[in-house]
């Protein structure tokens, strides 16, 4: 079935050590996202890749990064996790927007805990 | 950034009732969409209507959109103990770009007991 997956499902890292998550997508859609959602609320679209193109949320810390080296893979790199940046972290795709398809598709997250 | 909010914040009903939630939101949308999420899971999605639809069926699920107020209801009919999840309402805006950012509000805890 094609689907997005996200390692590794739980995750936990020290405080100051970088961190990558990682998503695959065999659904060949052109865009990737990468959400942040914390405990009781709302996902945060931290930045999103449209083909190559990168594009980052105004609000989102340089400490996130972002790597798409082809279709499939997409990874999020914390370069310096802080206890703040215990979350989940969704991992999202969709198609091309000039389509008329505008759901998007979501793995089932990685938790991150840091200690 | 969040652009919603919804109300009410936390729902418990008896299998068998009917739940409804609602949505509101700020800017011009594209479209608007029902997003379910499981404890500790991805969201999954369940419905999507267009800014031109004022409502819209699937299953047991009854989705409606007034433009005019900036909101949105979703009905749940005849619930059951799995439909137990919380429920995120997503917005398009008209000024997104090809790939669709979806804006979510805040999410409504939906618990249904047996």
């Amino acid at each position: 079935d094609a689907m997005v997956i996200q390692n590794p499902r739980y995750q936990v890292t020290q405080f100051g050590k970088p961190v990558t998550l990682s998503c695959s997508q065999t659904l060949n859609h052109n865009v990737m996202y990468w959400y942040q959602q914390k405990s009781s609320q709302a996902p945060k679209l931290l930045f999103h890749y449209y083909d190559k193109d990168f594009n980052n949320e105004a609000d989102t810390p340089d400490n996130f990064q972002s790597r798409r080296p082809n279709t499939s893979f997409c990874f999020l790199d914390i370069r310096s996790p802080g206890l703040g940046d215990a979350a989940m972290y969704l991992c999202a795709t969709s198609r091309d927007g000039t389509g008329d398809s505008y759901e998007q598709y979501f793995g089932p997250g990685t938790r991150l805990t840091v200690t | 950034s969040q652009q919603g909010e919804e109300d009410p914040q936390a729902l418990s009903i008896q299998e068998g009732e009917n739940a409804t939630m609602n949505c509101s939101y700020k800017t011009s949308i594209n479209n608007l969409q029902w997003y379910r999420q499981n404890s500790g899971r991805g969201l999954v999605h369940l419905i999507l209507i267009r800014s031109n639809e004022r409502e819209k069926h699937s299953g047991r699920l009854r989705v409606t959109l007034d433009t005019s107020k900036k909101s949105s209801s979703l009905l749940i009919t005849a619930s059951r103990a799995a439909d137990t999840a919380s429920y995120f309402c997503a917005t398009v805006p008209i000024s997104s770009g090809s790939a669709r950012q979806l804006t979510f509000g805040s999410g409504t805890q939906l618990t249904v007991l047996p």
